[in-house]
């Protein structure tokens, strides 16, 4: 069965410092692969995908994201975290079976 | 253009009742699926639809059903409900086609159940 893995499940850093949330997934096909971002309060929204091409995609708020087939890994990155980024991020693959798996989800707090 | 609208947003059910949320896709949608998150568990998919037709669903009991209508609006119902199943229930829509099991998610902000 497919499934989503992300390590991290509370992150704390200091405005500035640089992230990365890993994102591992079992399915040896073709994914799609995305990152969405659920705010205090807010209700869940897309904050970057993979379909195909350039294995390093961009997405809002200055977030990114590298797919490495080789290590079915799909993590977020971003060099300078704001207050404003505090959230919870769900990591989420689909292939071929009109459902999403997510991951569980790792909440991230910004220290100002 | 309104996004998803679930309703209720809170309700609160004692074991053994039965529990009907309502979610309205974004207009033009015909892809609506649903999704049970609790802390630690993240979202786990209940089921989607198209058209009316349940394409697929997760690994839930049949307490959990759903359907959807003409219009793309959707349910689901629990019966027989159990304390773990208290959780916030997410409905997702998707401008995806027949074909394409690909696409963006826009959620509603869910509907908060509590058994007691």
């Amino acid at each position: 069965a497919q499934s989503v893995s992300q390590h991290n499940h509370h992150v704390i850093l200091s405005e500035a410092a640089s992230l990365e949330l890993g994102c591992n997934y079992s399915y040896g096909g073709t994914v799609n692969l995305f990152w969405y971002v659920q705010y205090p309060g807010q209700h869940l929204q897309l904050l970057l995908k993979y379909f195909s091409g350039d294995p390093l995609v961009k997405g809002i708020k200055g977030f990114e994201a590298e797919f490495i087939k080789s290590k079915f890994s799909f993590n977020l990155r971003k060099p300078s975290v704001q207050w404003s980024d505090t959230a919870e991020y769900f990591c989420a693959v689909t292939s071929g079976t009109y459902k999403y798996i997510f991951g569980t989800g790792t909440r991230l707090k910004v220290l100002a | 253009k309104a996004g998803v609208t679930q309703t209720p947003r809170y309700l609160i059910k004692t074991r053994g009742q039965q529990v009907t949320l309502s979610c309205s896709p974004i207009s033009g949608h015909r892809s609506v699926s649903w999704y049970q998150q609790t802390p630690g568990q993240g979202l786990q998919f209940l089921f989607e639809y198209f058209s009316e037709t349940q394409r697929n669903k997760g690994n839930f009991p049949g307490r959990f059903s759903g359907r959807q209508f003409s219009n793309s609006r959707s349910e689901m119902n629990v019966s027989t409900l159990e304390l773990g199943d208290s959780a916030l229930y997410l409905c997702a829509s998707s401008a995806r086609g027949p074909n394409l099991n690909t696409g963006e998610l826009f959620f509603g902000e869910g509907s908060r159940l509590t058994v007691l």
